[in-house]
């Protein structure tokens, strides 16, 4: 994998249910990836930045595992609400780069209905 | 509100025209991007500033021309675009130390638009 690859690229759910995306990335010369959320006519927020393989993080409903071995991520939303819609986006940092350059996925964009 | 801002939102300019946008952090960061956004694209790293020097320019032309004169103010400015330079532009900042590695602060970002 040459690029940062997302999927899937949308995603349509209930309120209530739980989902998950797959951000998928070079595992050579890792250093960090990153994980955005960006809702409509905003600025994307930071939800998490992992570095570890196996490292695991939470931040209420949302969580996201990491294995830097095989490159890739996934980001889990528990009991989807509308207001978790938005694209999320996934960013990885190479070993050795300039400071936080990050290389972008294109986003996995969420609509939740209620 | 995310501590950066970004002026203007907005911008239509013509093919000859110079204009420039602007950045402002006020989070005592030491580190500032900027990003374009085009239509079914990534966000692409443009410009990385770190306390102020340039430390990366992904192949950028040079009708896009960045400015940094101290390390919370970040500018673009631009020179006899192209339309297919319109996109909107982000600006981020973030600190190189802390436990969120070069977390980036995003601003509401500029839609441009080069007629």
């Amino acid at each position: 994998i040459l690029n940062v690859e997302q999927s899937p690229q949308s995603l349509h759910v209930q309120e209530g249910d739980s989902t998950n995306f797959t951000c998928s990335f070079p595992s050579s010369n890792f250093y960090a990836l990153h994980w955005y959320r960006w809702e409509t006519a905003k600025s994307p927020e930071a939800l998490f930045v992992m570095t570890l393989n196996g490292d695991e993080k939470k931040k209420g409903r949302i969580s996201a595992t990491l294995n830097t071995k095989e490159g890739y991520s996934y980001l889990y939303i528990k009991g989807s609400q509308p207001e978790d819609s938005a694209t999320y986006l996934c960013a990885r940092m190479n070993y050795g780069g300039s400071q936080g350059n990050l290389i972008f996925g294109k986003g996995t964009k969420l609509s939740v209905k209620p | 509100e995310t501590g950066v801002t970004q002026t203007p939102r907005h911008l239509v300019m013509g093919m000859t025209n110079k204009k420039s946008l602007k950045c402002e952090q006020h989070l005592g960061h030491n580190a500032m991007y900027w990003y374009k956004q085009s239509a079914k694209k990534p966000l692409e790293l443009m410009f990385v500033y770190n306390f102020k020097e340039q430390t990366e320019n992904n192949s950028v032309p040079s009708r896009f021309s960045p400015e940094c004169p101290n390390s919370s103010h970040l500018f673009l400015h631009l020179h006899t675009l192209q339309p297919e330079d319109s996109a909107l532009y982000l600006c981020a900042s973030s600190q190189e130390r802390g436990p969120n590695l070069y977390e980036q602060y995003f601003g509401p970002g500029t839609r441009l638009t080069v007629t």
